[in-house]
């Protein structure tokens, strides 16, 4: 268990609302990603964090934000959610010691519905 | 293009065969990762590697550096091995850590 809880885990919801997933880690491990799995696509980058207070974008990143105001937690928000958002969002935590080389684990996905 | 590709996309196999997956990437690294994903299922680290070779189990994982290639080995494949499985690479010039679309194996008993 690495200790990574993805919240909600489930949600369906409507264009134009804002929408925030949570990815809490308790290894406090300095790296954390979100990624949105597609078919045909498969895992893609949106945001990145390598410490608190620093995000930087990923391939995907148009209609998302992230924040990290502590270690152990990584919001991503969808200020006005549409239909091509709907996906299975997955967060991932890693890297040790400053380099970004440390082993990967996964939260277990967050579905996310976009009607 | 995607900066990590893998092949094949789909693959096949009898029970027992020996299986080999392909990850080639286009620029430097520090470290590539080897992952798997059962239907449905979560997403679980196999390998991580900069260099050589690692084993566990019948997975065995190799990296040319030079060449900016891996493959994942499975020796006695079994259809529990059925999954998708991803190389994922960290690169030299930022933090950011990009996938492959993945590869989808079928093993039949």
């Amino acid at each position: 268990d690495a200790g990574i809880t993805q919240s909600p885990r489930h949600k369906v919801t409507e264009t134009g609302t804002p929408v925030t997933l949570r990815c809490h880690q308790t290894e406090n491990h300095r790296y954390m990603y979100w990624y949105r799995q597609d078919p045909g696509h498969g895992l893609r980058l949106i945001h990145y964090s390598y410490g608190v207070k620093d995000t930087d974008k990923g391939e995907v990143s148009d209609g998302y934000s992230v924040s990290r105001s502590k270690t152990e937690d990584f919001l991503l928000t969808l200020e006005s959610a549409t239909s091509s958002q709907t996906s299975v969002y997955f967060c991932a935590c890693g890297g040790y010691r400053g380099t970004n080389t440390g082993e990967l684990f996964f939260g277990e996905g967050s579905r996310l519905t976009v009607l | 293009k995607n900066e990590v590709e893998q092949s094949p996309q789909n693959l096949t196999a009898q029970e027992g065969e020996f299986i080999t997956i392909n990850c080639s990437y286009s620029v430097g690294i520090s470290a590539l990762h080897w992952l798997q994903q059962h239907p449905g299922g979560g997403i679980v680290s196999l390998f991580m590697l900069s260099s050589g070779k690692k084993k566990h189990g019948r997975l065995i994982a190799t990296i040319n550096i030079q060449e900016k290639h891996s493959s994942l080995h499975i020796t006695a494949s079994h259809p529990r091995d059925s999954a998708v499985y991803i190389c994922a690479v960290s690169y030299n010039r930022d933090d950011k850590i990009i996938f492959g679309k993945g590869t989808r194996l079928h093993i039949l008993p």
